[in-house]
């Protein structure tokens, strides 16, 4: 298993300004991943996340918006930039972990709200 | 591109019965997850059955597997006012693929 932290918990943020989603694991893990959760909706991936490479984005999300860094293989930045109040979601980090890494290992999240 | 669906939406249960939760998925898979959420906080994984298997169980969870009808279920038994939370069913994409792909869930209430 792994134990996951997110800074902030939550946050409100005014449009047109960015911010950033800290994401601490406490042990070393290779794959790291991004999911966006609006208001009621399900989960949606944006971007997998590896240390020593670019993420890879899911369709629909693209690098200007949601800059990921991933410094080393227990942390990991999520920007979301230049936010509108369509952005209003749970932010969530996991990491995968196990044998085959098929479980997902999932941080608090991050309520942001855009005003 | 795949997703789960859960069915129902909501359920509302009193305490002490049980709760049945269902999931289909459109594409191959290598296994199926049940991850549960509560009060939009982080997902807790509960159980993961691969595509070889029919029944598992942990605890008061018991999931089975039906591939040729791609569907699943996860099963609560004497539940509590602790289970109250929205249970996703989460799928591979196979293939080696460590993506997830997640329904839409189903928002448990447990009445005590």
């Amino acid at each position: 298993s792994a134990v996951i932290s997110q800074k902030p918990s939550r946050d409100i943020c005014q449009r047109g300004t960015s911010l950033t989603i800290q994401c601490q694991v406490d042990s070393q893990v290779t794959m790291m991943f991004w999911y966006r959760q609006q208001p009621g909706q399900s989960l949606t991936l944006i971007a997998t996340a590896n240390q020593g490479s670019e993420a890879t984005y899911e369709s629909g999300f693209v690098i200007d918006k949601f800059p990921i860094s991933r410094p080393n293989l227990t942390f990991s930045t999520l920007t979301v930039s230049n936010m509108s109040p369509e952005d209003s979601s749970i932010y969530l980090c996991s990491v995968a972990v196990g044998t085959g890494q098929e479980t997902q290992y999932f941080g608090p999240g991050t309520r942001l709200l855009v005003l | 591109s795949q997703q789960g669906e859960e069915d129902p939406q909501a359920l509302s249960i009193q305490e002490g019965e049980n709760a049945t939760m269902n999931c289909s998925y459109k594409t191959s898979i290598n296994n199926l997850q049940w991850y549960r959420q509560n009060s939009g906080r982080g997902l807790v994984h509960l159980i993961l059955i691969r595509s070889n298997e029919r029944e598992k169980h942990s605890g008061r969870l018991r999931v089975t597997l039906d591939t040729s009808k791609k569907s699943s279920s996860l099963l609560i038994t004497a539940s509590r006012a602790a289970d109250t939370a929205s249970y996703f069913c989460a799928t591979d994409a196979g293939a080696g693929s460590y993506q997830l792909t997640f329904g839409k869930g189903t928002k448990l209430s447990v009445i005590p």
